[in-house]
């Protein structure tokens, strides 16, 4: 089985800030890679799928990138509704774990 | 539109039984995999297991086999999480979803609301 680390788990930034979350993996996907964001009380929503594509209706200050074992999802300028919690997931094989999560929290 | 819409939420004992359900709407629900994903209080997303309505074919995370059973009855577009004899570590929020295109079924594009599980004596 693959396993994957995202970091950090948690990410204290102010409104504007940049900010970036790591996810690596123990073996290579290719860019079988998604992010998700998930609000308190609210199931996930997909952010970014291989690696870099961004889902429909995702503002354009969300990006992803990397290929094979590590990967970036970055925040150009924090919003007040980017304040969540962000998941990684490989989709390269089965099963298609979740990374642990990163909070974003206001500083 | 796509719409996912789980059952509400439950209250049980250890050692009960229990099956959840997800009733799909708005697309071809043969032809998409449709997903369940647990996430315990204050923790992060697992993903259970998975199951093609078309053909009841199933896939099971390792952690999960053996654990719950996940089915789908086609004729009313709605797939089952259940478990045999619950315990209180089967407390949690369990999400279906389905994937954004049929032949990606682990990327999962279309959630649930959600249904909360709680399991106490």
């Amino acid at each position: 089985a693959i396993w994957m680390t995202q970091s950090p788990s948690l990410l204290s930034a102010s409104t504007g800030d940049r900010v970036t979350i790591s996810c690596r993996m123990s073996q290579g996907i290719s860019s079988y890679l998604a992010w998700y964001q998930q609000k308190p009380g609210k199931a996930p929503e997909l952010l970014i799928y291989a690696a870099s594509t961004l889902q429909s209706g995702v503002p354009s200050r969300f990006s992803g990138s990397g290929s094979g074992t590590d990967f970036t999802l970055t925040i150009s300028c924090l919003q007040s509704e980017d304040f969540a919690t962000y998941y990684c997931q490989q989709y390269y094989s089965f099963p298609p774990i979740f990374g642990g999560g990163t909070k974003v929290e206001i500083k | 539109e796509v719409q996912l819409v789980q059952s509400g939420a439950e209250v049980k004992k250890p050692g009960e039984s229990l099956k959840i359900s997800c009733k799909g709407s708005g697309y071809s629900f043969t032809s998409y995999w449709i997903g369940w994903v647990r996430q315990m209080p204050g923790k992060g997303l697992e993903w259970m297991g998975i199951i093609y309505p078309g053909d009841s074919d199933t896939r099971y995370s390792p952690s999960f086999q053996g654990q719950v059973t996940i089915s789908a009855d086609k004729s009313i577009s709605t797939a089952y999480l259940q478990w045999s004899s619950l315990k209180a570590s089967d407390t949690a929020m369990y999400y279906c979803a389905r994937p954004k295109e049929p032949t990606t079924a682990a990327l999962l594009d279309y959630w649930g609301q959600g249904t909360l599980v709680t399991v106490s004596s």
